[in-house]
Order: structure tokens, then sequence, then C-alpha cells
């Protein structure tokens, strides 16, 4: 009964390769996002998105991008990967601007 | 966008002790949340809080949102409130998005 469940926990990948992280909401809500934590634990939105807009931070690079199939799932995709997109990503769902909930991460190695 | 400042960036206490946490952002908010993010890296719900007092068992917030701060208090402090804690706040630019503070490990010692 995960509220915001994501897939995988870990992913370790070589650099160049081209990986997706998926992930689900059961809880009804309209609006989904992606966050990115670094490694000094700073948690930064990436993407918000419900089933009328997508808004992306101006920071993210254009290798990243949202894929909504409907309005339950948001999965990640992330092309040519680079050392420094090793991290932890968040996704996260919310009805309107009420209360968010997170996944439980995923960790993203590049090696 | 919104600045969103956590004070002490790090606490450690003596289990049993008392704790006061301290989330001030920079500008009128829809929406304030605290988080613990737990050793395990789980973000847990705390406190959805845009104004007011709430309480949760040993842990309660209040946020005066006319002052742009909230406060999260932490009661008899046990080993497994151990982590860190993050405030994050939504904007009024209407963009749905939760801007988080830097946070305030804690480390509570038997």
């Amino acid at each position: 009964d995960t509220a915001v469940s994501q897939t995988p926990k870990y992913l370790v990948t070589q650099m160049g390769n081209d990986k997706s992280i998926k992930c689900e909401q059961n809880l009804g809500h309209d609006t989904m996002y992606w966050y990115k934590q670094d490694s000094k634990k700073f948690l930064k939105i990436m993407f918000s998105y419900n089933n009328k807009e997508l808004i992306i931070n101006e920071t993210v690079p254009n290798r990243f991008s949202p894929k909504s199939p409907d309005k339950a799932h948001l999965n990640l995709h992330i092309n040519s990967l680079e050392l420094g997109d090793s991290a932890v990503y968040f996704c996260a769902s919310s009805w309107r601007d009420t209360e968010a909930f997170f996944g439980q991460g995923t960790r993203l190695t590049v090696v | 966008g919104i600045q969103v400042e956590q004070s002490p960036p790090d606490l450690i206490l003596q289990e049993g002790a008392n704790s006061t946490l301290r989330c001030n952002f920079s500008d009128s908010v829809n929406n304030l949340q605290w988080f613990h993010q737990n050793p395990w890296g789980q973000l847990i719900n705390l406190f959805y809080i845009p104004s007011g007092t709430k309480q949760n068992g040993r842990l309660s917030a209040t946020t005066v949102a006319t002052e742009r701060y909230s406060l999260l208090y932490i009661s008899s402090s046990q080993t497994t409130d151990s982590g860190v804690y993050f405030c994050a706040v939504l904007d009024q630019t209407g963009a749905n998005n939760l801007f988080f503070g830097t946070g305030t490990r804690l480390t509570v010692i038997p």
C-alpha cells in the first residue's frame, strides 16, 4: 500500500549510458515532481507536472526528461549520463498545492 | 526563488533532552512542511503546517506566517529522532514547487 513508489532503489551505471527511473503514486494526486538531493543533502526541484503543465527548473540539463504515461506515473529519463549526475533522486506527489509525499529515493551512481 | 534558512545546522543532544529547530523564509508562502530524513534516507512527513500550531506525540510545530518563520519542537528526544530535519515551503507563484531549507542534522546520543 505504498503511496509513492520508485524503482529502482539503487542504480549504478557507466558514463554515457541512458537510464530511466520509474515513479508511481496511488494517492489520486494530480501533481507529481522530481527532486534531486546532492552530496551535501540539499534538495532541489527538477520538474513539476500535472495533466496540464510541465514546469522545468531552468538549471536542469536537457539530458533529463520527465515522461508521464498517465496521472499516476512520472518517469525520469536521463541521457548520456555524467559523473556529476550521481545523486539521490526523489519522486513526490501532491493534490494541487497541498501536502506533498515523497518516494523512498533512487541512489544513482555514475562510474 | 524563495529563500529558506534553517538553524542550527547541526545539533547534538543527550537522550531525553528537548530542542527547538527554526525555519525562516523570505517571502509569503502557501504551504509549509516539516520532514525528517532518517539514516536510511527516507523523507518522512512530520507536519503540514501553513499556519498555527500542531502536535503529534513528542513533536509539535508552530508557523507564524506573517512573521515568516516556523518552529519544530522535539521533546524527550530519543536516538531514533536522529537524522536531518527539513523545512520546505511552497511559494505563491502557483508553480507548486517546494523549496527546501538546508536542514538541521540532529544526533541524539544515549
